[in-house]
């Protein structure tokens, strides 16, 4: 079974510094890769996709992700941080089946991400 | 962005009832949801496939008598817990799949709470 794993549970940044969360998911077939993003009291949303294509994903707020195959890796960065990024960050990966569709999530553990003033 | 709903939000109950949680695509159909728990200060783990028409699937470890899941329309998937106990006491988060734009996407739910006395 695929897994995935964040190498840092808690960051703590100030402001304007820059971000880099790491990513690694363990399968070597085809994947789709997600981080997710859930601020407090609130859903998870949405931050950015890989599916095919160009490894370099541009996503919401100013977050980017770049898709290394070789390293099994989908790291997230953000050139500066705003206070407002406080929130738990999640890597997410699935499975690409050849007839289509894909199957649930396997999540990371998720980073806790502090952004002082 | 696509919305999902879930309700209730939190549910306290007590030991040997059940509990329905429904879950919604509210701007979308969605053939395929899917059921997430997420213990506290953890991350989600996959409980199970909802797919529309059809019997939903398992993940190892999970009972089906005692999450019993029906999709019975392309916007609807509801979550029972049946003969609740303490242990059952987690966050229930569904997701559901848009695949409209071409793309595999979950968006998910606010969750539900659920407390088992």
């Amino acid at each position: 079974a695929q897994s995935v794993s964040q190498h840092n549970h808690h960051v703590i940044l100030s402001e304007a510094a820059s971000l880099e969360l790491g990513c690694n998911y363990s399968y070597g077939g085809t994947v789709n890769l997600f981080w997710y993003v859930q601020y407090p009291g609130q859903h998870l949303q949405l931050l950015l996709k890989y599916f095919s294509g160009d490894p370099l994903v541009k996503g919401i707020k100013g977050f980017e992700a770049e898709f290394i195959k070789s390293k099994f890796s989908f790291n997230l960065r953000k050139p500066s941080v705003q206070w407002s990024d406080t929130a738990e960050y999640f890597c997410a990966v699935n499975l690409w089946y050849s007839g289509g569709g894909a199957d649930g999530l396997t999540f990371g553990k998720g980073t806790h991400l502090i952004i002082q003033p | 962005g696509a919305v999902v709903s879930q309700h209730p939000s939190r549910v306290i109950c007590k030991s040997g009832t059940s509990v329905k949680i429904e879950c919604r695509s509210l701007d979308f159909q969605a053939t395929t949801m899917f059921w997430y728990r997420q213990f506290p200060k953890q991350s989600l783990m996959l409980m199970a496939t909802s797919n529309e028409g059809s019997k939903a699937t398992y993940e190892q470890g999970v009972e089906k008598d005692k999450f019993l899941i029906n999709h019975a329309s392309l916007t609807l998937s509801t979550l029972t817990v049946t003969s609740a106990h303490p242990e059952d006491s987690s966050f229930y988060i569904c997701s559901a799949r848009d695949s409209s734009q071409g793309t595999d996407t979950q968006y998910f739910g606010p969750g539900t709470r659920l407390t088992v006395l």
